[in-house]
């Protein structure tokens, strides 16, 4: 089983819809949960942290579900400038290496 | 806003070349790091780097890879006899106390001919 899985999409949305993203992933040990956001070729940037009380960031909410071994992103109001592969990354308790998942692409529409 | 900065973009090397990828990390981060990503594959980890030494490494990071700090700005990661599957992204990140909280650079893209 892979440690961290996506779906890889892609996700194909027009301007304004909500869109959200799943990932699982597979250490029950894992204590630190990500999104990162990467455009076509570029750096991976740190979208949002993501809590166990869950957080927004304006159009953006992060979910986590320990027990189900989860965490979900969604995207409200979807812009153009969205469009960018999405990146799940899990940290386990007592180290700093974190597991990146392959991401899921989305592509927001005119 | 301060940033990473790696160089070169982009490096063309041949098979059993050693090469150097070169990194500015954030002026007053104290944690650094190596990763790597494949063309249409995942980020992976290589290597972490604290106080002048590797505080974690991953599998990929075998003995062909080395890191190091020469100075009080470059962070730069070598690689001894490079293999055609060494061809990849290379992303350096660093990091003030908040380990999950990194910053990376763009990337040097390696291409192992």
């Amino acid at each position: 089983r892979k440690e961290v899985e996506q779906d890889p999409g892609p996700f194909n949305v027009p301007e304004g819809a909500t869109v959200a993203f799943n990932c699982t992933y597979s250490n029950s040990a894992s204590q630190s949960f990500f999104w990162y956001r990467q455009d076509c070729r570029k750096e991976p940037k740190l979208l949002m942290s993501v809590y166990s009380s869950g957080n927004e960031d304006g159009r953006f909410t992060a979910q986590l579900n320990r027990a189900s071994q989860y965490i979900s992103l969604l995207i409200r109001d979807s812009k153009l400038s969205d469009s960018a592969t999405y990146l799940c990354v899990v940290t386990p308790g007592g180290s700093y290496i974190p597991t990146f998942g392959r991401g899921t692409s989305l592509i927001v529409h005119p | 806003e301060p940033e990473v900065t790696q160089t070169p973009s982009h490096q063309v090397t041949q098979m059993g070349q050693e090469v150097i990828l070169r990194c500015v990390p954030i002026s007053n981060h104290l944690y650094f790091y190596w990763y790597r990503q494949i063309l249409g594959q995942k980020v992976e980890f290589l290597v972490s780097f604290y106080n002048n030494e590797i505080s974690e490494k991953s599998e990929i990071f075998d003995d062909q890879f080395s890191v190091e700090r020469p100075d009080g700005s470059n962070f730069t990661l070598k690689i001894r006899s490079t293999k055609l599957e060494d061809s990849a992204m290379y992303f350096c990140a660093s990091s003030g106390a908040d380990h999950n909280e990194q910053f990376f650079g763009p990337g040097t893209r390696l291409t192992v001919l």
